[in-house]
């Protein structure tokens, strides 16, 4: 089945510094990535995804970009800010399929220092 | 358009007891899956129920089992509870041919 890693598992950054997440994925056949952003005592909130078919796609200050022969994609966030602090999960799966259910990455926790 | 909302927020149960947790899922949408979050670790897939019938499933013992109502609204059961249980229950809804899911904010379930 898949997996995926996910690093590092913390993250502290400066105010208007950028950050990078990256993840590894097992499953060659996972076609779907999301990423989600968790503040503490609530649930996953995502943020941007990406599909197979494309590299890279960016929303404002938020980027993902997927390198589909080395099984691994990445959340760059830039011009952090103090509310972006809070853990950061990749996740893969199969588009289209009845499964649909999510593997995530242990997470990473971002600390964004003013 | 409402978004996933799940109850209770919080709850407190005793070893080999059952728990029911409940689950609204966003407007629109036919599928919700539950997850298992453990402290510190990210979201478990427990297993995915559409229209109705589980359609799908994570590595959880026959005691993790749940329902999925014509309004789309699902629960989730775990019978003779242990103190590994104890963790954030997540459920999230997305629509049909649609991968997006969306999370509710999670049951909170302590297992003394």
């Amino acid at each position: 089945g898949e997996n995926v890693e996910q690093h590092p598992s913390t993250l502290s950054v400066q105010e208007g510094d950028s950050a990078v997440i990256k993840c590894t994925y097992s499953d060659s056949a996972s076609n779907y990535f999301p990423w989600y952003k968790q503040e503490l005592g609530k649930g996953p909130q995502l943020i941007i995804d990406i599909r197979s078919n494309v590299g890279e796609k960016k929303d404002q200050r938020i980027a993902v970009t997927l390198n589909k022969t080395a099984k691994h994609f990445s959340l760059h966030i830039t011009e952090t800010q103090p509310e972006d602090s809070a853990v950061y999960f990749c996740a893969a799966n199969r588009d289209g399929g009845s499964q649909g259910n999510l593997i995530f990455g242990k997470g990473t926790k971002l600390s964004v220092k003013p | 358009e409402t978004g996933v909302t799940q109850s209770p927020t919080h709850l407190i149960k005793t070893r080999g007891q059952q728990v029911t947790l409940r689950c609204s899922s966003q407007s629109g949408h036919n599928t919700v899956s539950w997850y298992q979050q453990a402290l510190g670790q990210g979201p478990q897939f427990i297993f995915q129920y559409y229209r109705e019938e589980e359609n799908g499933r994570g590595n959880f013992p026959p005691r993790f089992s749940g329902l999925q109502f014509p309004n789309y609204s699902s629960e989730l059961n775990v019978n003779a509870l242990e103190l590994d249980d104890s963790a954030l229950y997540l459920c999230a809804s997305r629509g049909g041919g649609n991968t997006e899911a969306f999370f509710g904010q999670g049951t909170r379930l302590t297992v003394v």
